[in-house]
């Protein structure tokens, strides 16, 4: 499975956009890039998934070059409640069962 | 249900004794996963179930770890022995299994501390 790189933490402040970016390197043809989301006291919650270019939902965007080797998360206008910890996994088809967590980024956002 | 479940919440036990943390997946979800949180850190995979079998039970830390899963939905995993160590939060995911566009839906864990 590829390994992923992410900044440790980030500060931002409320209203502002967040970016966070993910580096995998030696992500595969058929792995797909997905976030998780995670409060204190609480399971990760899925945030969205892509594959290639742009993909966008209620909650974020998550933007992929064409050479896939990185992704961003983007949240738009976060509120305090977007505090957590947002982990970028890739994985496979075949091999998404076994999504493996690395040590996310924590998001601090202040007033 | 709406929602993966697990219980208890919180279980608090002397070491030494064996624990059973019970994970009610999402109807329907034929996949289900256990995985282990540490204070401040990632999370650790354990288990994975595709029905009622386990086809990856290479993240168990030792022969004192075992799970099973009946029925294809409620799965439990039993701790023997229990150490200082084990304490962690211990998370159960379930999905529809291959590429669920949705991810996995986790539940809210059970916190264990062994004193």
């Amino acid at each position: 499975l590829a390994k992923t790189t992410q900044p440790i933490s980030m500060d931002s402040y409320e209203g502002q956009e967040v970016n966070i970016t993910c580096s995998h390197n030696n992500i595969a043809t058929n792995d797909y890039i997905t976030w998780y989301q995670q409060f204190p006291s609480q399971g990760p919650r899925f945030i969205i998934q892509g594959y290639k270019t742009k993909v966008t939902n209620e909650v974020a965007s998550l933007f992929i070059p064409a050479d896939r080797k990185s992704s961003t998360l983007s949240l738009p206008r976060v509120s305090l409640s977007d505090t957590a910890v947002y982990y970028c996994l890739v994985g496979g088809m075949d091999s998404s069962y076994k999504l493996i967590f690395g040590s996310g980024t924590r998001l601090l956002v202040r007033p | 249900g709406a929602g993966v479940s697990q219980s208890p919440s919180n279980k608090v036990t002397e070491k030494g004794k064996d624990v059973e943390l019970r994970c009610d997946p999402i109807s329907g979800h034929t996949a289900l996963y256990w995985y282990r949180q540490s204070l401040g850190q990632g999370l650790e995979f354990l288990i994975y179930f595709q029905g009622n079998s386990a086809p990856d039970k290479s993240g168990l830390p030792s022969d004192r770890f075992s799970a099973e899963r009946t029925g294809g939905s409620v799965s439990t995993l039993t701790i023997q022995r229990t150490q200082q160590e084990d304490s962690a939060v211990y998370l159960c995911a379930s999905s529809r299994g291959g590429q669920d566009p949705y991810g996995y839906t986790f539940g809210s864990g059970t916190r264990l501390t062994v004193v």
